[in-house]
């Protein structure tokens, strides 16, 4: 069965660090792409990351320098290494397969609240 | 990387056409033909229902389809039904290996 799974979000102070974890089942991710996508509470999706097969990698501006996508190919993992949270950081943090410039499979979300 | 304008709601009877717009730039929806459409229901995960502007991922309805002129892109449902209520978000590649999404539209039955 194809299925992502995320966990890691919680409660953390204003200039605090997080790994998100995203457990994949069903496809490798040592031959796709994976993404973050995030949601504030009651606002749009808003596009974080991606993860290339090849190992490059690629942030929106708001994120850059801050947060760290990896990925283990044995493990059929990704991660989301999230340091100097803001409020703003405040999601529902979704990982994603990026398959030819769509986002088609999702996982069901984990919550991250960023308290200042 | 600013969102991609769409009406923030709209509405319509059972049965009736509603159609959502998505407005970009020349670097995101008017340069690539990779917009995809998403569905949101209530605390649940997006779903993808309309990719590379009109293409239907299988299993998605075809009263569901998608268009595109210039900088904007469509969405059209067709034969509104109860279960069509939920937030919808457009999102279209950004060139650079980003993406940008829409703000969202709600879609009432009434």
């Amino acid at each position: 069965e194809v299925q992502l799974v995320e966990s890691g979000g919680g409660l953390i102070k204003s200039g605090g660090s997080l790994r998100l974890s995203c457990a994949v089942s069903g496809f490798s991710v040592s031959s796709n792409y994976m993404t973050w996508v995030r949601q504030a509470p009651g606002k749009g999706l808003e596009w974080v990351s991606i993860i290339h097969n090849d190992w490059t990698t690629y942030y929106t501006d708001s994120v850059k320098d801050r947060f760290t996508i990896s990925k283990d190919n044995s493990e059929n993992m990704v991660y989301l290494q999230m340091n100097s949270l803001k409020a703003e950081d405040t999601a529902v943090y979704y990982c994603a397969r990026e398959y030819y410039k769509k986002m088609d499979i999702w996982g069901q979300g984990t919550v991250v609240t960023v308290s200042s | 990387q600013s969102a991609l304008t769409q009406p923030r709601s709209v509405s319509g009877s059972p049965g009736q056409s509603v159609t959502i717009s998505c407005t970009g730039t020349s670097s995101d929806v008017g340069g690539y033909n990779y917009v995809s459409w998403y569905q949101q229901h209530p605390d649940k995960a997006p779903k993808l229902i309309i990719y590379d502007v009109s293409k239907r991922p299988s299993g998605v309805p075809d009263r569901f389809s998608g268009s595109k002129s210039g900088n904007t892109a469509s969405l059209t449902i067709s034969g509104l039904q109860a279960e069509d209520e939920a937030d919808y978000y457009c999102c279209s590649y950004a060139g650079s290996h980003t993406f940008v999404f829409g703000v969202g539209t709600k879609v009432t039955v009434l």
